[in-house]
């Protein structure tokens, strides 16, 4: 079955500094890589997915870039802000999601 | 997107016994799942409920364990059976909308086995 690493497990940023989490995955039929956010005591939100015929893809002050031949793909936030704290966790899917183990970001004011 | 709902949204329950968990929808969907999230950790997949069938459950996960429902394209529930401390976990179901893989949470059963 599919896979999924996901870097750094906690990543402390400086307001309005970027963060970056990246994710390896296994399985080369797998064509569909989103990523959620989740706050303590809520559910995890979708926030920006990308697929596989597709090497970046932006939404305001985060990206996402795929790396199909490396099995890679990462999320970038610019501009973070204290509302951007939260645990993100990344997934790949052919039919069924594989999550990665979650990285904790703190944003510090 | 769908307004997904969840019942209950948290439980105490008694080693031994049964909790059955409820997962609403406003819209008809096709594909419904059910993770189980471990305090700290990440998202495991339970099972695919599929509507008319039996559902197709992850490697170790079994039916005589977590036994779901799935009577129409709006509902679904998940039984845990037989519970032990260790069960103690966030129970989600998530629904995916357009077919095309995107998948959304209800907002979770925080469960507590004493």
């Amino acid at each position: 079955g599919e896979n999924v690493e996901q870097h750094p497990s906690t990543l402390s940023v400086q307001e309005g500094d970027s963060a970056v989490i990246k994710c390896t995955y296994s399985d080369s039929a797998s064509n569909y890589f989103p990523w959620y956010k989740q706050e303590l005591g809520k559910r995890p939100q979708l926030i920006i997915d990308i697929r596989s015929n597709v090497g970046e893809k932006k939404d305001q002050r985060i990206a996402v870039t795929l790396n199909k031949t490396a099995k890679h793909f990462s999320l970038h936030i610019t501009e973070t802000q204290p509302e951007d704290s939260a645990v993100y966790f990344c997934a790949a899917s052919d039919y069924k999601l594989s999550f990665g183990a979650g990285t904790t970001v703190t944003v510090r004011a | 997107s769908a307004v997904i709902s969840q019942k209950p949204s948290r439980d105490i329950c008694q080693r031994g016994t049964s909790l059955t968990i409820q997962c609403q929808v406003d819209s008809q969907v096709t594909m419904m799942f059910w993770y189980r999230q471990q305090p700290g950790q990440s998202l495991t997949l339970i099972a695919t409920a599929n509507q008319g069938s039996e559902a197709t459950y992850e490697s170790g996960f079994v039916i005589d364990k977590f036994p779901i429902s799935r009577p129409n394209l709006t509902f679904s529930t998940l039984t845990v059976s037989n519970m032990s401390p260790e069960d103690s976990s966030i129970y989600l179901c998530s629904v995916e909308i357009g077919g095309y893989n995107e998948q959304f949470f209800g907002p979770g059963t925080r469960l507590t086995v004493l």
